[in-house]
């Protein structure tokens, strides 16, 4: 079974500190992974994903994430972080196959200050 | 790009009654659509997995005749909770694949069910 690993339960940064939030996921097959976030009162959205090819992945509002097999991660990143990006983080793993469910990890909290 | 809608947002019912939940793909077809329950605080628990035309598969430790699931249409999946106690109280989320399996997932919007 597929497992994911947030490091952080809380993040909390002032605006244009550079972010990294951790994830680790454990499968032994192929894996798409996902980074989806939750805004205040929102229902979840798709930030980026990985399937194959390049390991640096760019996604939507600035955000990008590195898959790096050697170690089952994949940590997303933001250069600057804005107040705006306040939110929960979730990291997502699913087995390449059509059909595959999510395991979700338990999701950071990341608050940026003005 | 891909809409579900999920309906109602947010419900509040008496013990014993039941409630339905709608999870509707609006502009794509989904064959396999899924249950999620957030408790406070945690991630998102895998309910079940509902195909069109068959019946859903349950994860390990839910109730399937608590929590009864209908995936009648390539559009449409239902999730009713059956005789609600104050322990069912959640947020549920729906989401949906089209089937492509490299689309990511679309998912509602949730409904925050309380049960007093």
């Amino acid at each position: 079974a597929q497992s994911v690993s947030q490091h952080n339960h809380h993040v909390i940064l002032s605006e244009a500190a550079s972010l990294e939030l951790g994830c680790n996921y454990s499968y032994g097959g192929t894996v798409n992974l996902f980074w989806y976030v939750q805004y205040p009162g929102q229902h979840l959205q798709l930030l980026l994903k990985y399937f194959s090819g390049d390991p640096l992945v760019k996604g939507i509002k600035g955000f990008e994430a590195e898959f790096i097999k050697s170690k089952f991660s994949f940590n997303l990143r933001k250069p600057s972080v804005q107040w705006s990006d306040t939110a929960e983080y979730f990291c997502a793993v699913s087995s390449n196959s059509g059909y595959s469910t999510l395991t979700f990890g338990k999701g950071t909290m990341l608050l940026v200050s003005p | 790009g891909a809409v579900v809608s999920q309906h109602p947002s947010w419900v509040i019912c008496k013990s014993g009654t039941s409630v339905k939940i709608e999870c509707r793909s609006l502009d794509f077809q989904a064959t396999t659509m899924f249950w999620y329950r957030q408790f406070p605080k945690q991630s998102l628990m895998l309910m079940a997995t509902s195909n069109e035309g068959s019946k859903a598969t349950y994860e390990q430790g839910v109730e399937k005749d608590k929590f009864l699931i209908n995936h009648a249409s390539l559009t449409l999946s239902t999730l009713t909770v059956t005789s609600a106690h104050p322990e069912d109280s959640s947020f549920y989320i729906c989401s949906a694949n089209d089937g492509q399996g490299r689309n990511g997932y679309t998912f509602g919007s949730g409904t925050r069910l309380t049960v007093v």
